[in-house]
């Protein structure tokens, strides 16, 4: 019974270039999460989606980052041209239902560093 | 901006004791609270749920909810160094799916 897995756990890159994190969410779950962590901090919410459709992106910086849930296949995070404040650990999360009801299960997180 | 407050801590509880965590929470019409656990470097898990005023009980772990005060705490009975961890209150609600999370609690069971 597969949970959240996310890929790659750890990422570097270089300043400008293109980080894309994937999440397959546990299967049966069709709703999505992402959030940012920076060290000794807490979760930031950036994304919430089900299938193939964005629910609310609030908490997403209005450049750069996107986010995709398609109808097949996991989840992607998109960051172009990463900054060095873009360097955190991004956990996804998914849940069966409508989140502020059900639990949110989460991944290990994709650590991304930018050089 | 819905907010969510915890004191960051370290909380440090001799091994045994009670330990007790708090938060608070901005938006007056939430109506699901979580606590999750994360321990360094890996992923948070939830521990309690609570959605009505009063105490709900599982184990050890007691979550209290006050809706008037807007205020959550959980309490850990009898605390083991295995409860040592950062303790994340999330809340959501008001027709908005959306999770906020706080910066969380830093916990030091003493042995």
């Amino acid at each position: 019974n597969a949970g959240v897995m996310q890929n790659p756990r750890h990422l570097v890159r270089r300043r400008g270039q293109e980080a894309r994190l994937r999440c397959s969410p546990v299967k049966g779950h069709s709703h999505v999460y992402w959030y940012r962590q920076l060290p000794e901090e807490g979760l930031k919410f950036m994304v919430y989606l089900q299938k193939e459709n964005i629910i609310d992106e609030s908490g997403m910086p209005k450049e750069r980052f996107s986010a995709e849930f398609p109808k097949e296949g996991p989840s992607i995070l998109r960051i172009q041209q990463v900054v060095r404040g873009d360097s955190a650990a991004y956990f996804c999360a998914s849940s069966p239902i409508q989140g502020n009801t059900g639990e949110l299960f989460f991944g290990e997180g994709s650590r991304l560093t930018v050089l | 901006q819905k907010e969510v407050e915890q004191n960051s801590g370290p909380l440090s509880v001799p091994e045994g004791a009670i330990a007790s965590l708090n938060c608070t929470y901005s938006d007056r019409v939430s109506q699901s609270f979580f606590w999750y656990r994360q321990y360094s470097g890996k992923s948070p898990e939830l521990i309690m749920s609570i959605y009505s005023n009063g105490d709900k009980e599982d184990g050890r772990f007691t979550a209290q909810l006050n809706k008037a005060s807007q205020y959550v705490s959980l309490l850990i009975r009898d605390s083991q160094p295995s409860d040592s961890a950062t303790y994340l209150c999330a809340v959501s609600g008001s027709g908005d799916d959306k999770i906020i999370f706080g910066k969380g609690t830093r916990l030091h069971i003493l042995p």
